[in-house]
């Protein structure tokens, strides 16, 4: 089946840092990548939606130059937190779709915490 | 945007009973999904419905699109504890919202 790899799986930082997580698809082609923030025993709330080779789409209220993504490549995309505060700390989890096929196949998440 | 609205938050159920999880869309969707997070796990992808009025079945779980294709409902049949967990709908896929789970527990 489809796996979706997220890496790091838990980061904690200073206040001020950057961090950076991808989210790779090992055996398909991911056409379409989401990135979703969660909050503990809440729903998925999705920020942005990347397709390779072109700018991510935001949702609103998200702010872009916060949180840069990346989508070079067909397995690969990258969500960097900048300057990283306390108010970010959350559970990030990504999810790519294969063309053609509708389905997400999610990453494992990666818990932040900003101290 | 579309918002897809879910019921109820919480169901806490007898191990053989029955569960039901409802969507509502304030629009009519294309299709909508269902996805499944264990308790410290992601979502996984279950099943995606888009005709009107569909109904699926994957062993013990059916799942019905609605004619209107503006509700969906999950359905449980005797549950098991294996079936704990969130349980999410979402949808359309070009323009993915998640509903807010419901969250099943399950008594042996």
């Amino acid at each position: 089946g489809a796996v979706v790899s997220q890496h790091p799986s838990w980061v904690i930082c200073k206040s001020g840092t950057s961090v950076k997580i991808e989210c790779r698809s090992l055996d398909f082609q991911a056409t379409t990548m989401f990135w979703y923030r969660q909050f503990p025993k809440q729903s998925l709330m999705l920020m942005a939606t990347s397709n390779e080779g072109s700018k991510a789409t935001y949702e609103q209220g998200v702010e872009k130059d916060k949180f840069l993504i990346n989508h070079a490549s067909l397995t690969l995309s990258t969500l960097t937190v900048t300057s990283a505060h306390p108010e970010d700390s959350s559970f990030y989890i990504c999810s790519a779709v294969q063309g053609g096929v509708y389905a997400q196949y999610f990453g494992a998440g990666t818990r932040l915490s900003v101290l | 945007g579309q918002q897809v609205m879910q019921i109820p938050q919480y169901q806490h159920v007898q191990e053989g009973e029955d569960f039901t999880t409802y969507c509502n869309s304030s629009t009519t969707l294309s299709n909508i999904q269902w996805y499944k997070q264990r308790p410290g796990g992601h979502p996984v992808f279950l099943i995606q419905l888009v005709k009107s009025g569909e109904v699926k079945k994957q062993k013990r779980l059916t799942f019905q699109f609605g004619e209107a294709k503006k509700n969906s409902s999950l359905h449980i049949t005797a549950t098991q504890t294996t079936d704990v967990g969130t349980y999410f709908c979402a949808g359309p896929h070009n323009d993915m919202r998640f509903g807010a789970g419901t969250r099943l527990t399950v008594k042996p």
